[in-house]
């Protein structure tokens, strides 16, 4: 199974900050990877997939990059609704993991 | 515009089953494939398998091979899952999730909004 390791656990940002996220796998995934933001309560949104396409409606502060084993995500300038929880998801193959979160908090 | 519409909250005693059923309203879920994507309180996502309803095939993690089973009924739109042999573990959120892809997994591009399952 391939394992999906997120880093930072947790992000302290300020509105206005350029943050990233970095995902590892623990093999070769070429570039099917997706990323997800996920607030309290509420289901996972899909933001980026096939490592750097934007979803339809996403803000463009929002971008991927990375192949192979490292990726990132970077939100070029926090707004308020970006604090919330981000995921990273494999699917090169089965089982579809996803790392563990980045909690990205208001410093 | 499709929205996966779930079953409501479920209190389950351990060692009973649970189903949990998510529709496709104002559409159908065409050529794609639905799965379930469940999460713990305070945990992570965890995908549990899913299902390609044009071709009827199911796919399950190893985790729950053996205690879940994922069908449609493609005259409703409708997905279910059904867990067995609930243990207090099986607490969770459950998502219904689509694959935008053509009769194939992959990423997530539309979520039901969640059920949760108490097991106590």
């Amino acid at each position: 199974d391939i394992q999906m390791t997120q880093s930072p656990s947790t992000l302290s940002a300020s509105v206005g900050d350029r943050v990233t996220i970095t995902c590892r796998a623990s093999q070769s995934i070429t570039h099917w990877l997706a990323w997800y933001q996920q607030k309290p309560g509420k289901a996972p949104k899909l933001l980026i997939y096939k490592a750097s396409s934007l979803e339809s409606g996403v803000p463009s502060r929002f971008s991927g990059s990375g192949s192979g084993t490292e990726f990132t995500l970077t939100i070029s300038s926090l707004q308020p609704d970006d604090f919330a929880t981000y995921y990273c998801q494999q699917y090169n193959g089965s089982p579809y993991s996803f790392g563990q979160g980045t909690k990205l908090e208001i410093k | 515009q499709v929205q996966l519409v779930q079953s409501g909250a479920e209190l389950k005693k351990p060692g009973s089953s649970v189903k949990v059923s998510c529709k496709a309203s104002g559409g159908t879920f065409s050529r794609c494939a639905i799965s379930w994507v469940r999460q713990a309180p305070g945990q992570g996502l965890e995908w549990m398998g899913g299902i390609i309803p044009i071709l009827g095939t199911a796919n399950y993690t190893q985790k729950f091979q053996g205690r879940v089973t994922i069908t449609t009924d493609e005259a409703t739109s409708t997905a279910y899952m059904e867990l067995s042999s609930l243990k207090s573990e099986d607490t969770a959120v459950y998502y219904c999730a689509r694959n935008p892809g053509v009769a194939t997994f992959g990423f997530f591009d539309l979520w039901g909004r969640g059920t949760l399952v108490t097991v106590s």
